[in-house]
């Protein structure tokens, strides 16, 4: 079965680091994108960044470049996502997704890292 | 880059046919047929329900279709059932990004 299973819940301070994980499962994980879709409460999906773990391509939302770090570990099947300095704005479900070529086409979906910053 | 435009809320009675549009501009929705629709019911992942404009992924009821005119595409779903009440979000290829997707900002179904 293809999956992409996410890492829990995190709660954290601001000014803190984090770095949350998706590790796929069930195809070749080197052979398609994985995507980053973040979803503040109330909120819709908003694309964040992907990456391409067959060589590291990388590419972001101009909204959320300098702001995340997107990462994979080929050898794991596990892309990441981390923050080197969390503001209670990050508070949001963080998806993660498949995605065959960089059109916005899913075909799996992760079940979603909730991170909660508050003081 | 701005979010692609829908409409907040649609309703419809059960049997109903509702259609849900998603408008951008030339550089994502008119110019690209890569236009995907996913379906949100709360506290779940979205699911995938049209892809390339009006293609549907296996295991996706025929009572949901797509199709694009212009700048705008819509979802159109036929045969309204309660269980098609959930948020839905299109999401579409850009050349106006570095990320080159972008979502709509969401439309909430409801099932009358």
């Amino acid at each position: 079965e293809v999956q992409l299973v996410q890492s829990g819940a995190e709660v954290k301070k601001p000014g803190e680091s984090l770095k949350i994980s998706c590790k796929g499962s069930g195809y070749s994980f080197t052979s398609y994108w994985i995507g980053w879709v973040r979803q503040m409460p109330g909120k819709g999906l908003e694309w964040m960044g992907i990456i391409y773990p067959g060589d590291s391509d990388t590419r972001y939302s101009p909204s959320f470049q300098g702001q995340v770090t997107i990462s994979a570990d080929k050898s794991i099947s596990t892309a990441y996502l981390q923050w080197s300095s969390l503001k209670a704005s990050d508070t949001a479900m963080y998806y993660c997704a498949r995605q065959p070529t960089v059109t916005p086409l899913v075909d799996v979906w992760g079940k979603g890292t909730t991170v909660t910053v508050s003081s | 880059q701005s979010a692609l435009t829908q409409p907040a809320s649609v309703s419809g009675s059960p049997g109903q046919s509702i259609t849900i549009s998603c408008t951008g501009t030339s550089s994502d929705v008119g110019g690209y047929n890569y236009v995907s629709w996913y379906q949100q019911h709360p506290g779940k992942a979205p699911k995938l329900m049209i892809y390339d404009v009006s293609n549907r992924p296996s295991g996706v009821s025929n009572r949901f279709s797509g199709s694009k005119s212009g700048n705008t595409a819509s979802l159109t779903i036929s045969g309204l059932q309660a269980e098609d009440e959930a948020d839905y979000y299109c999401s579409s290829y850009t050349s106006s990004s570095t990320l080159l997707c972008v979502f709509g900002t969401g439309t909430k179904v409801t099932v009358l």
